[in-house]
């Protein structure tokens, strides 16, 4: 079975800084796709951005980039140039052609002004 | 123009009591699930449902029971409620089983079973 390992249960960056999320998943499978949720306090999950297994270029959305590492089984999440609207919890998650999206555990992200 | 909508959006209710919580998408996707957040926030898939079919059902007590009745619709009903129900259940849709595609979550029930 897939499954997504986040080990950092909270981390803190200061407005302006960047801060990189970690995660690892562990698959057989080789066509797989790679998401981060941001969860804010409304509860609302948020797509923040994705990337396919079969690309190699790392994906980008605006202040927000992966460091995409196929062989490691390692998709890190960073933002720069953090917001205090950046604050809430982020979820990795994968998934594979069979429809389920399997999240990590997350981590809470503190932004102090 | 809310595009994955759930009603309510709390619900406090007591044990043996049976609920449901609606769960409607204008996006014209095939696919709906409902996923389940725990205290501790982890999310888990519990139910998916393909143009009206079930595709994935976990292991989710019996008591659990989705409903499709079209494919912009996707019903959760809980019999019995207990106490360790309580948690938030999202809804979410994409436009395909498959792929890339990215699911779109509704506000989430808040369930809380006293």
């Amino acid at each position: 079975a897939q499954t997504v390992t986040q080990s950092q249960p909270e981390m803190s960056v200061q407005e302006a800084e960047t801060v990189t999320l970690s995660c690892t998943y562990d698959t057989s499978e080789s066509d797989y796709y790679l998401f981060w949720y941001k969860q804010p306090p409304s509860r609302q999950m948020i797509l923040v951005i994705r990337q396919e297994a079969y690309k190699q270029q790392n994906a980008t959305e605006n202040r927000f980039s992966v460091n995409f590492q196929k062989a490691a089984k390692s998709f890190s999440l960073k933002i720069s140039d953090s917001q205090l609207g950046d604050a809430a919890m982020y979820f990795c998650a994968y998934k594979t052609s069979g429809s389920r999206l399997t999240f990590g555990e997350g981590t809470q992200l503190t932004v102090n002004p | 123009d809310t595009a994955v909508s759930q009603t309510p959006k709390y619900l406090v209710t007591q044990m043996g009591n049976d609920k449901s919580i609606k769960c409607e998408q204008n996006l014209g996707h095939d696919t709906m699930y409902w996923y389940k957040q725990d205290s501790k926030k982890f999310l888990k898939i519990m139910f998916s449902y393909n143009n009206k079919e079930l595709i994935i059902n976990e292991t989710v007590p019996n008591r659990f029971s989705p409903k499709s009745p079209d494919k912009a619709h996707l019903n959760l009903h809980i019999n019995s409620l207990e106490l360790g129900d309580s948690a938030v259940y999202f809804c979410a849709s994409s436009p395909r089983s498959g792929g890339n595609t990215e699911a779109f979550f509704g506000q989430g029930t808040r369930l809380t079973v006293v």
